[in-house]
């Protein structure tokens, strides 16, 4: 079945650091791929996605982008905020709907 | 526009009880989902709701069900509840079908079986 491996956290980063989040995918076919946020004692917000390979998906200076050959789709930021301190979720939905596999999650604390 | 609304947002609930969350999604939006978030298990998928018909299914047990309305709203509900159903249930709607489609989630309702 599809399944979503994300990078184990905590990814503890001081201010303006460059970010990255590893993650890797199993799925048949071609899905597409998501990036979700979900600050504390929220639900989930999209941040970014690709439907396609080598598609690169950008939102608030993080980007993703969709890599068929090593199937990744690793998340980077360039220069993190506080405000960035959040679990981010990888996450795939296949052709058979609207699914959505998520990875584990990564939380990430920005420190001033 | 207004997003994706759950009601309620906080549900305290005694075993063997049941529970029915409800979820509007997004003005427009036909396709409705309901997920699981626990510590120990993530995000984990339980239906989709499509134009009033359950298109996909997760392997939850039957005690989990759901519905979605003409107006395409949508409710779960959980009967005899144990305590490892404690949890957040979030709603996602988006257009529709096709995969490609961005889920909007909603804030969740935070079910607590005692």
């Amino acid at each position: 079945g599809n399944s979503v491996t994300q990078m184990e956290g905590p990814v503890t980063l001081s201010e303006e650091a460059f970010l990255t989040i590893n993650c890797t995918y199993t799925a048949t076919g071609y899905p597409s791929l998501f990036w979700y946020v979900q600050y504390p004692g929220e639900g989930l917000q999209l941040l970014l996605k690709a439907t396609k390979a080598d598609d690169k998906g950008s939102n608030k200076g993080f980007e993703a982008t969709y890599r068929k050959e090593t199937t990744s789709f690793h998340l980077e930021k360039g220069s993190v905020q506080v405000s960035d301190s959040a679990v981010y979720f990888c996450a795939l939905s296949d052709k058979q709907g609207n699914k959505l596999v998520f990875g584990a999650g990564t939380i990430l604390r920005v420190k001033s | 526009k207004a997003g994706v609304t759950q009601t309620p947002r906080y549900l305290i609930k005694t075993r063997g009880q049941q529970v029915t969350l409800s979820c509007s999604p997004i003005s427009g939006h036909r396709s409705v989902s309901w997920y699981q978030q626990t510590p120990g298990q993530g995000l984990q998928f339980l239906f989709e709701y499509f134009s009033e018909t359950q298109r996909n299914k997760g392997n939850f047990p039957g005690r989990f069900s759901g519905r979605q309305f003409s107006n395409s709203r949508s409710e779960m509900n959980v009967s005899t509840l144990e305590l490892g159903d404690s949890a957040l249930y979030l709603c996602a709607s988006s257009l529709g079908a096709r995969h490609s489609y961005e889920q909007y989630f909603g804030p969740g309702t935070r079910l607590t079986v005692t």
